[in-house]
Parts: C-alpha cells; structure tokens; sequence
C-alpha cells in the first residue's frame, strides 16, 4: 500500500513553454501533497505544500506564479512549470501523506525536466 | 549555516566492512528524524526512523542526540546493495521534511 506514480517521468520541453507534472496517490486518500526539486548533486528542497481543496503554501524563494500547484481532490496533485527555462531543469519529486493517520510521506519516482 | 549537515562523502568501503554516518541539525525544534535512502535518478526511499532511545533494524542502527543536534546512522557486514546516498531529513512544524545533502556510500567487492 501507499503507491504514489507521477506522470510524466521525464519531459523534454523547449525554453518558454508550459509543463505540467501530475502526482497521484494510488492506494489511498492523500490530505497533503508536497513537492520538492533536487538538483544534481544537491538535497530535495520543498517548494510547495498543498491541502486537498485549499490554496498551496509556497517556501520562501518560490514563485508561485511560475510554479502553479493544484491539488483537486484527494489523489491527484498537479504542478505546471509556467515558462520553463533552462535554469528550471531539475527533478520533480512529490509526496503524499495521511496526516490524520500518519506523518510519513510516501514519495512519487520523480519527474526529469529538461528545458531546451 | 546548513539546517541539516551531512558529510558528503563518498565513503568507500569493502564488502562487510561498518561504516557510520554522521549528521547534525540547526533547528532544535525540530519534532522528527529519519534516514531515507536514495538510489541514482530515482526517488528517496523511507529507511528508518530515529529515536533519542536508539534503534535497530537488522544491521542498520540509528542514534539521536537531542543535546547535541546529532544524528548517526551505522550499517554492520556491507553489502554491495548498500551502495546509495544517505539521507538525514528532520521533520520541523508543518510536516515540512528537510533533507540533508546526503552521504554516499559505495560499497566494493
């Protein structure tokens, strides 16, 4: 149990273009979604926590005009990079959480985004 | 200053050898702690959790320090599937899980 897939696992896109990564949660009903990025050789930073029905809550750092998270229901959270660039080349990974159950987040397998 | 601090590493070893890492964090409210493992290009893997009291899975041995802002990790008799990066992460208010840069360990027949 607690499956989480993403979708795409890697997109290639060209530098102006919109991309949009989706993170289900399979097996069970996700309150909480997060989503990080990691860069080569650096730690998965958190960008954003979203509740099912509510606004996301961004990290200090992150635009969130550029980076758009809509969480709609309880096992689909989606996040659009809005005019890629090639600085915004990274691993997408997000996470879902039971919170009312548990604290643990289970990890979807990451999304590779190239910017041409 | 880092909120989570790890030795990059990498840390070669042979086969059966022990190895222990070690991790230190700023934010001494900090509520949770845990060591995740991450294989190349894929996604950070749940490995276990640490208490003040310690704790053991099979040859993976965790220790917090609360006074210290210390963590550590020892893996016993290596094995080659050991070879990966190690992850501190500290879970602060919020559910928010702060990743540490990792510790790579690669273990050699």
């Amino acid at each position: 149990g607690a499956v989480v897939s993403q979708h795409p696992s890697w997109v290639i896109c060209k530098s102006g273009t919109s991309v949009k990564i989706e993170c289900r949660s399979l097996d069970f009903q996700a309150t909480t979604m997060f989503w990080y990025r990691q860069f080569p050789k650096q730690s998965l930073m958190l960008m954003a926590t979203s509740n099912e029905g509510s606004k996301a809550t961004y990290e200090q750092g992150v635009e969130k005009d550029k980076f758009l998270i809509n969480h709609a229901s309880l096992t689909l959270s989606t996040l659009t990079v809005t005019s890629a660039h090639p600085e915004d080349s990274s691993f997408y990974i997000c996470s879902a959480s039971r919170l009312a159950v548990t604290y643990e987040q289970y990890f979807g397998p990451g999304t590779r985004l190239t910017v041409t | 200053r880092k909120e989570v601090e790890q030795d990059p590493g990498p840390f070669n070893v042979p086969e059966g050898a022990t190895v222990a890492f070690n991790c230190t964090y700023s934010n001494s409210a900090s509520q949770s702690f845990f060591w995740y493992r991450q294989d190349c290009r894929k996604e950070p893997k749940l490995l276990m959790s640490v208490y003040s009291s310690g704790n053991e899975d099979g040859r993976f041995t965790a220790q917090l320090n609360r006074a210290s802002q210390y963590i550590s990790l020892l893996i016993r008799d290596s094995k080659l599937s050991d070879s990966a990066t190690y992850l501190c992460v500290v879970m602060e208010y919020g559910n928010k899980l702060v990743f540490g840069a990792g510790t790579i360990l690669r273990v050699k027949s």
